[in-house]
This record gives structure tokens, C-alpha cells and sequence, in this order.
């Protein structure tokens, strides 16, 4: 099986300043054909459905602020938020959909200090 | 606007059936591959099913396998999970989501319907 593993499982950082998120696949999601890495992220509230922050590794979603950053290759990747906000309190998961099936990471809670 | 909105959800019973339905609106449908997420009480995301645009190809992860079937209807804007033989182990809240048009990640979520599996 793909696995999917994101490291640290929960985080706190103080507001303003940086909070780094990794995941790491088991098998590349880098396609050979396009170039493309096959990786997204989503930040998920309690109540609410998960929002897309990233795909394609480094995409950001319109409307998405800037200082949510995906970055890395192949099978490593990190997601930064450069300037931690209250409103970023969240659940954060990596998901790979270069095929089937489309697996998410066990997700990073960030929490502020 | 752009939405997805779920219905169907409720108890069951093991072994008992439910259909979930995921009406869309706001947006072209059938050009659009749609799937359903489950996120289970207290645990991560698990992607389930997905069906392609014209409904011709679907996926399923391992453990549903043989038990659940998604359809779409692409002139209701619809698309149905079918859950059948259904274990403790899929009590979960169940979105329904739609893949960007470039075959990306999942931009649009429904609110999700919650399923119980107890007897």
C-alpha cells in the first residue's frame, strides 16, 4: 500500500511566525509524462468540509492567501505557512492523486503557542 | 454559486444498505470527475470512490470494494454512492467532493452526511 506520512502530528507555533508541515510519500507522485506532481493539501475546521489550499504540489487555490506555500518533489513535500494567523488553527493533510487510490496523510493539527 | 449538497445519510443497521446523494449546482457538471471522502469519528481523511465525467470509469479503495457503487447522472447533476453490506467500520461522516478540471486535487466539498453503522 501508498502511505502517506506527515510529520509532526501536531504543532504549536506563536502568531506571526512560521509553521512547517511535511509529508512524504511511500511512492513517487511525480508523473514522467507532464512533470507534474500529483499532490495536494487542504486545511480541514472542525464543522466545517476540508478547503483546498494546494495542488500540484505548489498551486495555490484562488483566494488561498499567500503565506500558504506547497513546495518539494517527487516524494517529499512541505507546506509553510509563513506568517501563522488565529484563523489558521486547523487540521492540515497531504493527499497524493497520481492514481488510485488517492491517499491522505494522517493530517497535522496546528495550534497557536 | 458553486455547491455540492449531500442527503441520505442516517443509522443502519451491519449489514444493511444506504444510498447517499450528491446533488450539484453552480457549475457544468459532467465535465467534472466527482468522488466521495469519509472521515470516520476522531480519525484522519480516507478517500472512498470516485467516478469519472462520463460515468464510464469509477474506483474504489480496497475496503469497499465489491460492497459500495457510485453513479452519476450527469442530466440530474447528480452522484450516488450505493453502500451495501455495510460494517461498524464505515460510520463516518461522508463527503461529497468534485476534482478541479485539470485533474487535480478536490476543490469543491460538499457539507457532508453523517452515516451510522450500530445495531
Amino acid at each position: 500500500d501508498i502511505v502517506m506520512t506527515q510529520s509532526p502530528d501536531s504543532l504549536a507555533v506563536s502568531l506571526g511566525e512560521r509553521a512547517t508541515i511535511n509529508c512524504k510519500s511511500s511512492q513517487s507522485v511525480l508523473s514522467r509524462s507532464n512533470s507534474k506532481n500529483y499532490l495536494a493539501w487542504y486545511q480541514h475546521k472542525p464543522g466545517r468540509p476540508p478547503r483546498l489550499l494546494i495542488y500540484w504540489a505548489s498551486t495555490r487555490v484562488s483566494g488561498v492567501p499567500d503565506r500558504f506555500n506547497g513546495s518539494g518533489s517527487g516524494t517529499d513535500f512541505t507546506l509553510t505557512i509563513s506568517s501563522l494567523q488565529a484563523e489558521d488553527v486547523a487540521v492540515y493533510y497531504c493527499q497524493r492523486y497520481y492514481n488510485t487510490p488517492w491517499t491522505f496523510g494522517q493530517g497535522t493539527k496546528v495550534e497557536i503557542k | 454559486e458553486v455547491e455540492l449538497l449531500e442527503s441520505g445519510g442516517g443509522l443502519a443497521q451491519p449489514g444493511g444498505s444506504l444510498r447517499l446523494s450528491c446533488t450539484a449546482s453552480g457549475f457544468t457538471f459532467n465535465i467534472y470527475t466527482m468522488s466521495w471522502v469519509r472521515q470516520a469519528p476522531g480519525k484522519g481523511l480516507e478517500w472512498v470512490s470516485f467516478v469519472n465525467p462520463s460515468g464510464t470509469t469509477t474506483y474504489y479503495i480496497d475496503s469497499v470494494k465489491g460492497r459500495f457503487s457510485i453513479y452519476r447522472d450527469n442530466s440530474k447533476n447528480t452522484v450516488d454512492l450505493q453502500m451495501n453490506s455495510l460494517r461498524a467500520e464505515d460510520t463516518a461522516t461522508y463527503y461529497c467532493t468534485r476534482r478541479t478540471v485539470d485533474s487535480g486535487g478536490m476543490d469543491v466539498w460538499g457539507p457532508g452526511t453523517t452515516v451510522t453503522v450500530s445495531s
